[in-house]
């Protein structure tokens, strides 16, 4: 069965650096979620999507954006990076509504230098 | 706000036993609980949901249950295997998102 894609899996930056991050839902999956897992960390809900439009949204940075795409798919994007910005990037799909089961991606390990 | 607690933080316990691993939440207003096995570096695989109005799941060796009034979730796993040491994590849902616990780490040695 399809899951969750995410690309890059790898990503090493420089400081003040510009990083983009993209999900593929699971087919049919119309709504997305971002979190970030630090190291020793529990996974930290950023922001979500519902048909394009952001639904929900947690401890993002302002330094951060994220948008959802016509065909479901999501970019996350983070500028001026920082040291600890160091972390592994999640995405998961799910269909909409509070009682639908979450799917994650192998997440995406950011690396800032 | 909502705020999930694991225990034990760790778990280390020799091939075959059976183990159950907690977590508790604050906030019983939840539509359900999840939980997750992470290996080291890897991604969330989901290994059972639970609806509010679920008392348990099973799926194999795993089974975990909900008392949703005291907030509480327990998962029970028999007969231990070396390849299930990983770190298990319960999440919650009470509203669009999960709020997750710091995770069990589970080691199985032969």
């Amino acid at each position: 069965a399809a899951g969750v894609i995410q690309s890059p899996r790898h990503l090493i930056k420089e400081k003040r650096e510009t990083a983009t991050l993209k999900c593929y839902p699971i087919p049919r999956h119309d709504t997305v979620y971002w979190y970030q897992q630090g190291p020793g960390q529990d996974p930290q809900f950023l922001i979500s999507f519902y048909e394009k439009m952001q639904s929900d949204k947690g401890s993002i940075p302002d330094r951060f954006s994220a948008q959802q795409f016509s065909d479901y798919h999501s970019e996350l994007n983070m500028s001026s990076l920082e040291l600890g910005d160091s972390a592994l990037y999640f995405c998961a799909s799910s269909l909409y509504g509070y009682t639908g089961e979450l799917f994650f991606g192998e997440g995406s390990r950011l690396t800032v230098l | 706000k909502q705020e999930v607690t694991q225990i034990p933080a760790a778990l280390s316990v020799p091939e075959g036993e059976n183990l159950v691993l907690n977590c508790s939440f604050t906030d019983s207003a939840i539509y359900n609980l999840q939980w997750f096995r992470q290996d080291p570096g890897k991604g969330l695989t989901s290994l059972l949901l639970i609806q509010s109005s679920q008392r348990e799941q099973t799926s194999g060796r795993l089974n975990a249950s909900l008392d949703k009034s005291s907030g509480r979730s327990t998962l029970y796993i028999a007969a231990s295997q070396p390849g299930d040491s990983a770190t298990y994590l319960c999440a919650v849902r009470d509203t669009g998102k999960l709020t997750f616990g710091q995770g069990t780490i589970l080691t199985v040695h032969p």
